[in-house]
């Protein structure tokens, strides 16, 4: 059974404060890496993607690759009471018929003003 | 430019009845998935379609089946509703079918078995 793991939460940080958000995964031939953002109520919504082992930024957002460890991990820098919501790590997985996004139980934020 | 558009947005079902949900992708897009999600559950896999044809499925029974329609559209149909099935069912869309895609979600259908 391939899986995804992330600590539910809920993770709490002040704003202004960084969040790190952590995800691990069983299979080693994934390839792709996505954090989506879904808040309560309402749909997933994608904030960014890692292909190559490193860091990538977008923004506030900082996503960091480590293949070897089989772990994934979200940045978010001078964190906003906006930014609560619960964060969805998604890893490709590479299947006998194709590929399909499989997704953590995702981790809750919260962001105190 | 429309996003992914899922009807309807709400549904409610006995137990033992049929039910099927909608799904339009983003236009251009050729991928559909289908995803449900229970409470305390997350995000299971489905059904992903591509260019009309089923390329893979999730451990769900056979009561789930789908298909995809020429403009890329798609249904998901569940038969013989159980009350478990009660969930938000999610779909997405994407470009194409690499291991590089990003899929992007509609708001969901919300379905309660009672």
């Amino acid at each position: 059974q391939k899986e995804v793991e992330q600590n539910s939460g809920p993770l709490s940080v002040p704003e202004g404060a960084i969040a790190s958000l952590n995800c691990t995964y069983s299979d080693r031939g994934s390839q792709s890496f996505f954090w989506y953002r879904q808040y309560s109520g309402k749909s997933p919504e994608l904030i960014m993607f890692i292909y190559s082992n490193g860091d990538k930024e977008d923004g506030r957002f900082t996503a960091q690759l480590n293949k070897a460890s089989q772990y994934v991990s979200l940045l978010i820098r001078d964190s906003q009471p906006s930014d609560s919501a619960t964060y969805l790590c998604a890893v490709n997985i590479l299947g006998q018929a194709g590929t399909a996004l499989i997704f953590g139980k995702g981790t809750t934020l919260s962001v105190s003003s | 430019e429309a996003g992914v558009t899922q009807s309807p947005t709400h549904l409610i079902k006995t137990r033992g009845q049929q039910v099927t949900l909608r799904c339009s992708p983003i236009s251009g897009h050729t991928s559909v998935y289908w995803y449900q999600q229970a409470l305390g559950l997350g995000l299971q896999f489905l059904l992903w379609y591509d260019e009309g044809e089923e390329r893979n499925r999730g451990n769900f029974p056979p009561r789930f089946s789908g298909r995809q329609f020429p403009n890329y559209s798609s249904e998901l149909n569940v038969n013989a509703l159980e009350l478990e099935d009660s969930a938000l069912y999610l779909c997405a869309s994407s470009l194409w079918s690499g291991p590089s895609t990003e899929a992007f979600f509609g708001q969901g259908t919300r379905l309660t078995v009672v």
